[in-house]
């Protein structure tokens, strides 16, 4: 069965660092979402992309994030500079159309901020 | 419902039991509506969804239920194993507006 990949599986940085995160959908999914999950809740959405375009970004910290999806495929979030409070584990998810159809997600990246 | 707090609701049952697990989502313009398990350090992984038309429907050991008139959503896992021992997340979405996850419930099965 196809699969949304993850990676890096973790990673450990400094506060005020840079860091990414990289996601590849399951083939021929047009739509991509960034969820962060902080643990004990539920997943809330950072960004949602409609092949290269963002359709929903109201949700993701501008001043620090951001995200792209240059070809329409795989996708990149970056934080610079990151903080303590983002600690969380960043889903990247996929799904064949827009409504009505499930998101297939990845594994995550767990991001520890020190 | 949105999600909460850090404290998960937690339901324990018996290996080969039944279990149903409750959700109350918010938004009763919601018509799509999506279960998810997640075992720990995995991403969710989906279960079953149902649409808005329907107020009822089965999978392989899962049904899920929808009842609009009260918002709200179960989801029954028949002859449980431990396998199925996870955190599971019920998620609205009004047509094609983002996913929005309500508060886990922890399930741990007994042997």
């Amino acid at each position: 069965e196809a699969e949304v990949a993850q990676s890096p599986r973790y990673k450990i940085t400094e506060k005020s660092q840079a860091v990414a995160f990289w996601c590849d959908p399951i083939s021929g999914h047009a739509t991509l979402y960034w969820y962060r999950q902080i643990l004990g809740q539920g997943p809330e959405l950072l960004v949602q992309f409609q092949d290269e375009s963002v359709v929903d970004d109201s949700q993701l910290p501008k001043d620090r994030f951001s995200a792209e999806r240059l070809k329409g495929v795989d996708s990149t979030l970056k934080i610079q500079p990151a903080e303590l409070g983002d600690s969380a584990m960043y889903l990247c998810a996929s799904s064949l159309a827009a409504n009505n159809s499930p998101l297939h997600f990845g594994n995550g990246t767990r991001l520890t901020v020190t | 419902g949105e999600s909460v707090g850090l404290h998960l609701p937690t339901l324990s049952v018996q290996e080969g039991d039944n279990s149903i697990i409750n959700c109350a989502y918010s938004n009763s313009a919601s018509d799509y509506f999506i279960w998810y398990k997640q075992e720990s350090g995995k991403g969710p992984q989906f279960i079953i969804d149902i649409r808005s038309n329907m107020d009822k429907r089965q999978g392989q050991r899962v049904t899920v239920l929808l009842n609009k008139t009260v918002k709200h959503l179960s989801l029954q896992i028949a002859a449980t194993q431990p396998g199925d021992s996870a955190v599971y997340f019920c998620a609205e979405a009004q047509g094609a507006q983002k996913l929005v996850f309500g508060q886990g419930t922890r399930l741990t099965i007994n042997p």
